[in-house]
């Protein structure tokens, strides 16, 4: 069946660090692809998405390329902030509802 | 995208009640509802899908007799946690389906004592 993996957490980076959250998937045919954030004691919103091969989902600076060739969705940002903290968790939609990944924290400290 | 409401926030109820939790869509007509349940650091749990009009899809291993799900309109959607012990603590987030994905409530945190 359809599922997502991401990289373990929880992942701690300095303010104005470059970020990478390693993402890949296995579906049959070629899905929908989604980076979520959760902040602490909230729920998910949707942060970006992707709806075929080589789209690139953006927004607040963050940044995922959906890869067919290597089934990934990695989620990059050039500089994070301490506002970023928090849990990231890639999904592919599958037959009519999400698959999530286990999700990964980031911990940005000034 | 859809903005999706739950009420309530947080509640704290004794073990042996029931506690009912509302998800509202806000903006957006929905037919098929989502209720998820995350336990502390770790990912969702999808626990079943609800239709508008119909019985609720449950997924295995949760207990259809306890976590009740109503789904009586396009705009609301309910989860009643029947008799509720504290292995029920948790956090339950309520999802609308939209046209390209799932749009997120803030979620419930529920605490039995």
């Amino acid at each position: 069946g359809d599922s997502v993996t991401q990289m373990e957490g929880p992942v701690t980076l300095s303010e104005e660090a470059f970020l990478t959250i390693n993402c890949t998937y296995t579906a049959t045919g070629y899905p929908s692809l989604f980076w979520y954030v959760q902040y602490p004691g909230e729920g998910l919103q949707l942060l970006l998405k992707a709806t075929k091969a080589d789209d690139k989902g953006s927004n607040k600076g963050f940044e995922a390329t959906y890869r067919k060739e290597t089934t990934s969705f990695h989620l990059e940002k050039g500089s994070v902030q301490v506002s970023d903290s928090a849990v990231y968790f890639c999904a592919l939609m599958g037959a009519q509802k999400l698959v999530f990944g286990q999700g990964t924290r980031l911990t940005i400290n000034p | 995208g859809a903005v999706v409401s739950q009420h309530p926030s947080r509640v704290i109820c004794k073990s042996g009640t029931s506690v009912k939790i509302e998800c509202r869509s806000l903006d957006f007509q929905a037919t098929t509802m989502f209720w998820y349940r995350q336990f502390p650091k770790k990912s969702l749990m999808l626990m079943a899908t609800s239709n508008e009009g119909s019985k609720a899809t449950y997924e295995q291993g949760v207990e259809k007799d306890k976590f009740l799900i109503n789904h009586a309109s396009l705009t609301l959607s309910t989860l009643t946690v029947t008799s509720a012990h504290p292995e029920d603590s948790s956090f339950y987030i309520c999802s609308v389906r939209g046209l390209e994905t799932q749009y997120f409530g803030p979620g419930t945190r529920l605490l039995v004592l």
